[in-house]
């Protein structure tokens, strides 16, 4: 079955320092591959997705991701974080053969330090 | 001008009684889903429905039914609740025909508290 991991739960970064965001799947192929970030209260919005092509991918609030299928990672970084980033990020796989049903990761909570 | 919209946005019931959610999405898409977010932040897929085929999560106990009056809705009916079903449940829908989308647009979540 597939998995995904998140092997960070809680992440603490300066604000204006730069952000790497963990995520390994377990898969035969290469899935579809998500990152989600929730904030607070909030409902789920899609930062970026890969599904072939150029394996650096470009996403919104300045966030990219970088598949690497060697290491079946698919991390998330952004070169300058602000405050506002502080939420819960979540990597997902949609494995194709699911139902495009979505397998997330236990999620990575962003902290921000003034 | 919600895309994906849930009622209620908080439920608090007791043990063994029956509940719904409510799920209605405008963007016209195709497939609807259902997630379960527990205590400790993990989500986990329910359901998965449009309107040719239901797929189920087969860990999702069938005390839980979704039902969908017409392809903007999906409901999700909860029988007999249990205290774990204590969580935020998600509403998702995304296109998946015609399209080479797979995005998947998530409403607000309802938190559902059983006691």
């Amino acid at each position: 079955a597939q998995s995904v991991t998140q092997p960070d739960i809680h992440i603490t970064v300066s604000e204006g320092a730069s952000l790497e965001l963990r995520c390994n799947y377990s898969y035969g192929a290469t899935p579809y591959l998500f990152w989600y970030v929730q904030s607070p209260g909030q409902g789920l919005q899609l930062l970026l997705k890969y599904f072939s092509g150029d394996t650096l991918v470009q996403g919104i609030k300045g966030f990219e991701a970088e598949f690497k299928r060697s290491q079946s990672s698919f991390n998330l970084r952004k070169p300058s974080v602000h405050w506002s980033d502080a939420a819960e990020y979540f990597c997902a796989v949609d494995a194709l053969n699911a139902g495009n049903m979505l397998t997330f990761g236990g999620g990575t909570r962003l902290m921000v330090k003034p | 001008d919600t895309a994906v919209s849930q009622t209620p946005k908080y439920l608090v019931t007791q043990m063994g009684n029956d509940k719904s959610i409510k799920c209605e999405q405008n963007l016209g898409h195709d497939t609807m889903y259902w997630y379960k977010q527990d205590s400790k932040k993990f989500l986990k897929i329910m359901f998965s429905y449009n309107n040719k085929e239901l797929i189920i999560n087969e860990t999702v106990p069938n005390r839980f039914s979704p039902k969908s009056p017409d392809k903007a809705h999906l409901n999700l009916h909860i029988n007999s609740l249990e205290l774990g079903d204590s969580a935020v449940y998600f509403c998702a829908s995304s296109q998946e025909s015609g399209t080479f989308s797979y995005e998947q647009y998530f409403g607000p979540g309802t938190r559902l508290t059983v006691t």
